[in-house]
């Protein structure tokens, strides 16, 4: 099983802090997708990040691939009550297997 | 275009009993996927196509069935349910093409008592 290990599991933080969520994998992804989740309803992507190396940026969200292609980060910078929700990465493959997850909860 | 339309909403099972969770698209995507997530909990996928025809097992894929006879639809089959299957089902589909963003329905919350 290619497992997606996701850290840290939960984050609570003040509003205005920045944060960093990390996506692990022991084997190479072609692809990753990062998506959010809010309650009650189904993920949104954020991304899809495909060369090793590749920084993307979404307004205050920075997203990193690992240049070995195993390993992701997202970064929020000065984190807002609108952030919270459930962060997922996901292997972009035929199998499209989700990461376990990070619980984002931003305090105003 | 109405995206991914899932029903029923919700429901609730007996032990043993058998339902249908019925999924179908209308954008002409290729690949189709079951999602659980307990509650929580990050999402584990149940079985998954590729196409018409095709279909392949998941992580999780005990306890499930599926069939895939036309692109749009992509029904979800629970025999014998048990209460380890009260969950949050969610379907999904997307476009073979990058960047294949998961299009996802809006869940069916199944409570098996």
């Amino acid at each position: 099983t290619q497992l997606l290990e996701q850290s840290p599991q939960f984050l609570s933080i003040q509003e205005g802090e920045n944060l960093t969520v990390y996506c692990n994998s022991s084997s190479v992804f072609s692809s990753l997708q990062w998506y959010r989740q809010e309650p009650g309803e189904g993920p949104v992507l954020l991304v899809t990040v495909v060369t090793g190396g590749e920084v993307k940026k979404l307004k205050r969200l920075t997203f990193q691939f690992g240049d070995a292609r195993k390993d992701s980060s997202l970064h929020i910078t000065a984190a807002q009550p609108g952030d919270t929700g459930l962060y997922l990465c996901a292997r972009r493959e035929d199998k499209l297997i989700f990461g376990t997850g990070t619980r984002l909860q931003v305090f105003p | 275009n109405a995206g991914v339309t899932q029903t029923p909403k919700f429901r609730i099972l007996k032990i043993g009993q058998s339902m249908t969770l019925q999924c179908t698209q209308d954008m002409n995507h290729n690949y189709m996927y079951w999602y659980r997530q307990d509650p929580g909990m990050g999402l584990k996928l149940i079985y998954y196509s590729v196409g018409a025809g095709i279909t392949d097992k998941g992580e999780v894929p005990n306890g499930y069935n599926v069939s895939r006879s036309t692109t749009e639809d992509f029904p979800l089959r629970l025999e014998l349910a048990a209460p380890s299957q009260t969950s949050v089902y969610f379907c999904a589909s997307r476009q073979r093409k990058a960047p294949g963003a998961l299009h996802f329905g809006n869940g069916t919350r199944l409570t098996v008592t």
